[in-house]
This record gives structure tokens, sequence and C-alpha cells, in this order.
């Protein structure tokens, strides 16, 4: 069975204290690996797609890199407009996302 | 233009009630999804349409009733829920999972409040 963990559950910033979210995955055969950002209330947020060991992705103050077992989500220089749940999810060869408990980060001015 | 629109943002409904949320997309896209997210839990999928037809169902409850008139279009029938069925519904879609572009767009969600 896939399993997808997050880690921290909470990660609390001051502006411009850059860090690192982990998520840990175990799937067979993976077909992507999903990062989204989420406000509350709202629908997640597409943020990057990784496919293979090694790749990365940057928008703006986000980061994204996979390895062959985790993906790591950096923040560098946080403003509090990044402040939100960020959830992990992967993708099989069929319709089905995984997802991650999610990191809820906040940060202070 | 990456979105998914849904209606209605929030809906209060009795449990004698019946209620449609809807879902529309204009990317393309072939698969849809209905999700549902309880508060500060990840969505968990309900449902899956593939080329407009029903390619997945997690063991959904038969109160919850799944339609896709066409690819653009999803919609979801809700009839004679339960409280604990309150949660944030979420529509998503994406390509074929056998083209490599297949991240899931989610729209802004439908918050549900059953009474």
């Amino acid at each position: 069975e896939d399993q997808v963990t997050q880690s921290p559950e909470a990660l609390r910033l001051q502006e411009g204290e850059s860090s690192s979210l982990n998520c840990s995955y175990t799937v067979s055969g993976l077909r992507g690996l999903f990062w989204y950002r989420q406000d509350p209330g709202k629908g997640p947020e597409f943020l990057f797609t990784l496919y293979s060991a090694g790749e990365e992705k940057e928008k703006e103050r986000l980061k994204a890199t996979l390895t062959k077992k985790e993906s790591f989500l950096h923040i560098t220089a946080p403003k509090p407009e990044d402040s939100a749940t960020y959830l992990c999810a992967v993708r099989r060869g069929d319709y089905k996302l995984s997802f991650g408990a999610g990191t809820t980060v906040t940060v202070r001015a | 233009d990456t979105e998914v629109t849904q209606t209605p943002k929030h809906l209060v409904m009795g449990m004698t009630n019946k209620k449609s949320l809807k879902c529309e997309q204009h990317m393309g896209h072939r698969a849809m999804y209905w999700y549902k997210q309880k508060a500060k839990k990840p969505p968990e999928l309900m449902f899956v349409y593939s080329y407009e037809k029903l390619s997945i169902n997690e063991s959904v409850p038969s109160r919850f009733s799944p339609e896709c008139p066409n690819s653009s279009l999803l919609n979801l029938h809700l009839h004679a829920l339960q409280p604990e069925d309150s949660a944030l519904y979420l529509c998503a879609s994406s390509q074929d999972p056998g083209q490599r572009n297949t991240e899931a767009f989610f729209g802004q969600g439908t918050r549900l409040t059953v009474v």
C-alpha cells in the first residue's frame, strides 16, 4: 500500500528564516510526486510535479527536490504570505493520488 | 487556464433534502474527481471519472451519487445525508495518467454543512 509521510506537522518561522519540509514515500511504480499549497477553506493549489530522482523545480521562494525515497520543499526567505498548509501527493500508474497529512507553515512578520 | 469551477461555494442542507454540487473545467482534461476533506485532514478520494465513465468508486455510500454529463462537467448528487458528511467537497481534473503531465488541478471547493 502507498504511504506518504510528511514532517514536521507544523512549522513556525520568522520572516526570512529559510527551512525545509519533508515528504517521504513508499510506492511501487512512482508516476509522479506532487506538491500543493492549501489555504484554509480553499482547494489545493498545484505547485510542482517531480518525476525522477534528482529532479528539481523552482517557483519564487519555493524549491522542490526529489530522491528515490523522499522529496523536500525548501522555502527560502519566507514571507507571511507563504503561510499555508503544504501537501505532498504521489501517483502510481492509475488515477489515484495518495496524499500526506500536510505541513502547516506559519510565517511571522 | 488551469481553472476548475465549483458551485455553490457554501451549502447548508437538512438531512431530508436533495441537493447537487457542480464542477466545470475547460482544460480538455479527460479525468475528473470528487474528493472529500474534513478539517485538518488531507483530501480523500471519492470518485473518478475517466472519459466520462465512472472508473473508481472508493466504497462511497449511495447517498452520494456522481454524474458526468459530458467531458467538461461533473455533478455530485446528495440525498439523505448525515451530519458527519459535513466537509469541504473538492472537484479536480487531470490529463489521462498515461500521459506525462498528470497533475490534478482542484477547484475551490464547496463547504457543505448538514443540519
